[in-house]
């Protein structure tokens, strides 16, 4: 079946801009993460979505950084007014349920680049 | 808090021979254990879980890991390398008796290289 799909896979941007990026989960899975990845600096956590319930911000390094999720579905991420310290992968990740022992499917992911 | 060390930027090893790529882990409670794999320009695949039982996990691609909660280590090991086993290794943690959504801790990885 088809995974978590990420849009889009290269995005460059200039200082200051806006910019969105989007996720499709896997068809059932409840469950949403959002993290990124800078070279040499691991996995960090964005944001989590699971159903209804509202999400956990807790790891967004700013409020420049949003994210939403439509219909328990899609979600977007934005990104207002670009730094250069943004430049990273964005993983999106999806999981069928909250339960602690189920494995993320991540996306390829989007390699951010901020001029 | 939790947290994972993956002690090794980079793990050196010639094909045919066994591997082994270092994890450490430290939770207030119990754990549950993964390892994830990157290869160039993906996403991150999941390799294993130790959830309870025995203290030897089996994945994919060949590989296992062995849960020592006295070293709190969670090694992931493969008897004999190839080529295609190069990529990027995470090991991650989360914190059984936690519950928050930041609770699976990713470490910073371990490029594993196999020399032909």
């Amino acid at each position: 079946g088809a995974g978590v799909s990420q849009s889009p896979s290269n995005k460059v941007t200039e200082k200051g801009k806006d910019v969105e990026l989007r996720c499709d989960p896997i068809s059932g899975h409840t469950a949403l993460y959002w993290y990124r990845q800078s070279l040499g600096q691991g996995l960090e956590f964005l944001i989590y979505f699971q159903g209804n319930s509202a999400p956990d911000k807790s790891g967004l390094p700013s409020d420049r950084f949003s994210a939403e999720r439509t219909g328990g579905s899609v979600s977007t991420l934005t990104i207002q007014r670009t730094q250069q310290e943004d430049s990273a992968v964005y993983l999106c990740a999806s999981s069928l349920d909250r339960q602690e022992n189920s494995p993320l499917h991540f996306g390829n992911g989007t390699r951010l680049t901020v001029t | 808090a939790q947290s994972v060390a993956q002690p090794e930027d980079q793990v050196n090893v010639a094909e045919g021979n066994p591997l082994t790529v270092k994890c450490t882990y430290s939770v207030s409670g119990n754990p549950y254990l993964f390892w994830y794999v990157q290869y160039p320009n993906r996403g991150l695949q999941f390799l294993l879980k130790y959830i309870t039982g025995d203290n030897l996990v089996k994945g994919s691609y060949g590989f296992e890991a062995e849960f020592n909660k006295s070293q709190t280590s969670f090694h992931l090991k493969k008897p004999s390398a190839l080529v295609s086993d190069s990529a990027l290794y995470f090991c991650a943690v989360r914190d059984k008796s936690g519950g928050g959504a930041d609770g699976l801790t990713f470490g910073k990885g371990t490029h594993l290289i196999i020399q032909p």
